[in-house]
């Protein structure tokens, strides 16, 4: 069975720091891959996909992500946090329609 | 319409009750998932439907019982639950199983 797993449970950066949570996975086939934010008492939001083609993807304020097949790895990154960044990151994969697994979850904490 | 929508928002259910959990969306998606999140973790996969049709159920104990009316709607009947079963429980659907989820905000059971 696949399995997801992220290299932080919890994060601590200062507002401009850069950000750079790490996510692999364990299925060898081929994969659609995503993050995932949940903020505060709210709902799940996607912030970026991968299904094929350039390995860098770039998502929504400001997150991007690189896929590399080689390292079975998408790591999230963000150039300069803001204190609105505080959230729970997930990274969740779907092999093509037999299931979709999510991370454990890295907390993000960005001091003001 | 990119909403995902539940009903109810909270729900307090003693264990001989028997309730039902309400999703619903307009946005043409063929793919419904029921997950369940416990505090501080991940969603976990429990039912999904791909057109209308149970397409995977991760070994979910029966006392949860999930049904899917028209491609719209997906109902999640819940009948002597245990205390253990407290959780938020998430609804999300995708254009397929191969595309990114749409969250809804949740229903938030307790179970006395």
């Amino acid at each position: 069975a696949q399995s997801v797993s992220q290299h932080n449970h919890h994060v601590i950066l200062s507002e401009a720091a850069s950000l750079e949570l790490g996510c692999n996975y364990s299925y060898g086939g081929t994969v659609n891959l995503f993050w995932y934010v949940q903020y505060p008492g709210q709902h799940l939001q996607l912030l970026l996909k991968y299904f094929s083609g350039d390995p860098l993807v770039k998502g929504i304020k400001g997150f991007e992500a690189e896929f590399i097949k080689s390292k079975f790895s998408f790591n999230l990154r963000k150039p300069s946090v803001q204190w609105s960044d505080t959230a729970e990151y997930f990274c969740a994969v779907n092999n093509y329609g037999q299931n979709f697994v999510f991370g454990p979850g890295t907390r993000l904490s960005v001091l003001p | 319409d990119t909403e995902v929508t539940q009903t109810p928002k909270h729900l307090v259910m003693g264990m001989t009750n028997k309730k039902s959990l309400k999703c619903e969306q307009h946005m043409g998606h063929r793919a419904m998932y029921w997950y369940k999140q416990k505090a501080k973790k991940p969603p976990e996969l429990m039912f999904v439907y791909s057109y209308e049709k149970l397409s995977i159920n991760e070994s979910v104990p029966s006392r949860f019982s999930p049904e899917c009316p028209n491609s719209s709607l997906l109902n999640l009947h819940l009948h002597a639950l245990q205390p253990e079963d407290s959780a938020l429980y998430l609804c999300a659907s995708s254009k397929n199983m191969n595309t990114e989820a749409f969250f809804g905000q949740g229903t938030r059971l307790t179970v006395v």
